[in-house]
């Protein structure tokens, strides 16, 4: 079946502009989770949604990041005025519950 | 300090080696432990999944966690080349679905 998918697989931005990174979870799958990795580091946690609760978002680094989850299914994480220190690959991950968390390929920004 | 210490290595072993890959963590709220893969340029795929202490087992995989020391480990009996890749540490309370993880570690295994 179809795994977790993310948009685009690639974005380049320059400093200062808005930028939005899609993800489509697995079917059915009810929490959904975005972290971000820069070069050579572990996941950060950024936000996570559970069903119908409201969206952990203790992990977003500025009110520069923000996500939504439509329909209990896609997510978009906005980042707006986007800074070099932003450069990273960008992970979005579904799972049934509290178990297994399944992870896209990832976006990988690039701020010049 | 991070909540989730881990050492980035590298660590090289040879082909059949037994490898030890652990992780340190500050919050005693932490009941659920998972080891990841990931290779290069993919996302995490989930190796270990552990409920507060003890130990798992999962063919040549063991995890062990030690909640008393705030200290958990992944073994890896008869490495293989395929096995060369990061792992990392994950962690989470109880209560949400919050989940921290390690820096990661990075596995040679040279044949």
């Amino acid at each position: 079946g179809a795994g977790v998918s993310q948009s685009p697989s690639n974005k380049v931005t320059e400093k200062g502009k808005d930028v939005e990174l899609r993800c489509d979870p697995i079917s059915g799958h009810t929490a959904l989770y975005w972290y971000r990795q820069s070069l050579g580091q572990g996941l950060e946690f950024l936000i996570y949604f559970q069903g119908n609760s409201a969206p952990d978002k203790s992990g977003l680094p500025s009110d520069r990041f923000s996500a939504e989850r439509t329909g209990g299914s896609v997510s978009t994480l906005t980042i707006q005025r986007t800074q070099q220190e932003d450069s990273a690959v960008y992970l979005c991950a579904s799972s049934l519950g509290r178990q297994e968390q399944f992870f896209g390929p990832g976006t990988r920004l690039t701020v010049l | 300090q991070k909540e989730v210490e881990q050492d980035p290595g590298p660590l090289s072993v040879p082909e059949g080696a037994i490898v030890s890959l652990n992780c340190t963590y500050s919050n005693s709220a932490f009941q659920y432990f998972m080891w990841y893969r990931q290779y290069s340029r993919k996302g995490p795929e989930l190796l270990m999944y552990t409920y507060s202490s003890g130990n798992k087992e999962d063919g040549r995989f063991t995890a062990q966690v030690d909640k008393s020391s705030k200290y958990i480990s992944l073994f890896i009996r008869d490495s293989q080349p395929s096995d060369s890749a990061t792992y990392l540490c994950a962690m989470s309370e109880g209560g949400g679905f919050k989940t921290i993880f390690g820096a990661g570690t990075r596995l040679f295994v040279k044949a």
